[in-house]
C-alpha cells in the first residue's frame, strides 16, 4: 500500500496569514493526488484534484502544486472559515489512501 | 445539485450485520463509479471500496475483504454496503463519494455524502 504522510499534523495561524501543508507519498504517485477539507461534525469537501486543479466552487485562494511523491497545498489570506482538518489522498491505484490530516486551528 | 444521502447506520452487537444505502440524485448515477469512505470517531478518512459505473468491478481494504460487499442498483439510483461479521473497530462514520471519471486526471472523488453513523458494540 502507499503510505501517504502529511506535515504537519497540526498548525496554528492567525486571520490572513498564507499557510502551506505538506503530502508525501511512500512511492510515485504521478499527479493523482487530491485534497479535502473537513470541519468538525461535516462530510469532507473536495477541495483539489489532480494535484493542482482546483474542484468547481472553490475559491482561488486554495492552490495546489506537486508531482511524484511530493506535494503541497497552499492556503492564501487565511478566514475563519478556513481553519478545519485538511487531508491528503492518492488515488493512483487501489488500495487508496489519505494522509493522517492537518488540523488548523486559529492562533 | 448532486446530493448523496446514505442511510442504514445504527447500532450492531459485534458478528452482527447490517447493510448501508447510499441513494444518489441529480447526475446519472449509471455513468460514475462510487466510493465508501469511513471515519473512526476523532479519527482520520480511511478509504472501505469501491465499484464501477457498472458494478463490474469491486475493491476493498484489506480490513474489510471478506467481510463487506459493496454492490450498486442503478436502476434504483442507490450505492449499498453491505457489512458482516462486525467488529468494534469497524465503529465509525460511513460516507459514500462519487468518483469523477477524468480524462487525464485519474478517476477522483468529487462528492461526498452526509455520512451515516454505525456502532458496533454489546
Amino acid at each position: 500500500d502507499i503510505q501517504m504522510t502529511q506535515s504537519p499534523s497540526s498548525l496554528s495561524a492567525s486571520v490572513g496569514d498564507r499557510v502551506t501543508i505538506t503530502c508525501r507519498a511512500s512511492q510515485g504517485i504521478s499527479n493523482y493526488l487530491a485534497w479535502f477539507q473537513q470541519k468538525p461534525g461535516k462530510a469532507p469537501k473536495s477541495l483539489i484534484y489532480a494535484a493542482s486543479s482546483l474542484q468547481s466552487g472553490v475559491p482561488s485562494k486554495f492552490s495546489g502544486s506537486g508531482s511524484g511523491t511530493d506535494f503541497t497545498l497552499t492556503i492564501n489570506s487565511l478566514q475563519p472559515e478556513d481553519f478545519a482538518t485538511y487531508y491528503c489522498q492518492q488515488y493512483n491505484s487501489y488500495p487508496i489512501t489519505f494522509g493522517q490530516g492537518t488540523r488548523l486551528e486559529i492562533k | 445539485e448532486v446530493q448523496l444521502v446514505e442511510s442504514g447506520g445504527g447500532l450492531v452487537q459485534p458478528g452482527g450485520s447490517l447493510r448501508l444505502s447510499c441513494a444518489a440524485s441529480g447526475f446519472t448515477f449509471s455513468t460514475y463509479a462510487m466510493h465508501w469512505v469511513r471515519q473512526a470517531p476523532g479519527k482520520g478518512l480511511q478509504y472501505v471500496s469501491a465499484i464501477s459505473s457498472d458494478g463490474g468491478s469491486t475493491y476493498y481494504a484489506n480490513s474489510v475483504k471478506g467481510r463487506f460487499t459493496i454492490s450498486r442498483d442503478n436502476s434504483k439510483n442507490t450505492l449499498y454496503l453491505q457489512m458482516g461479521s462486525l467488529r468494534a473497530e469497524d465503529t465509525a462514520v460511513y460516507y459514500c463519494a462519487r468518483v469523477y471519471p477524468g480524462k487525464y486526471s485519474g478517476n477522483f472523488v468529487d462528492y461526498w455524502g452526509q455520512g451515516t453513523l454505525v456502532t458496533v458494540s454489546s
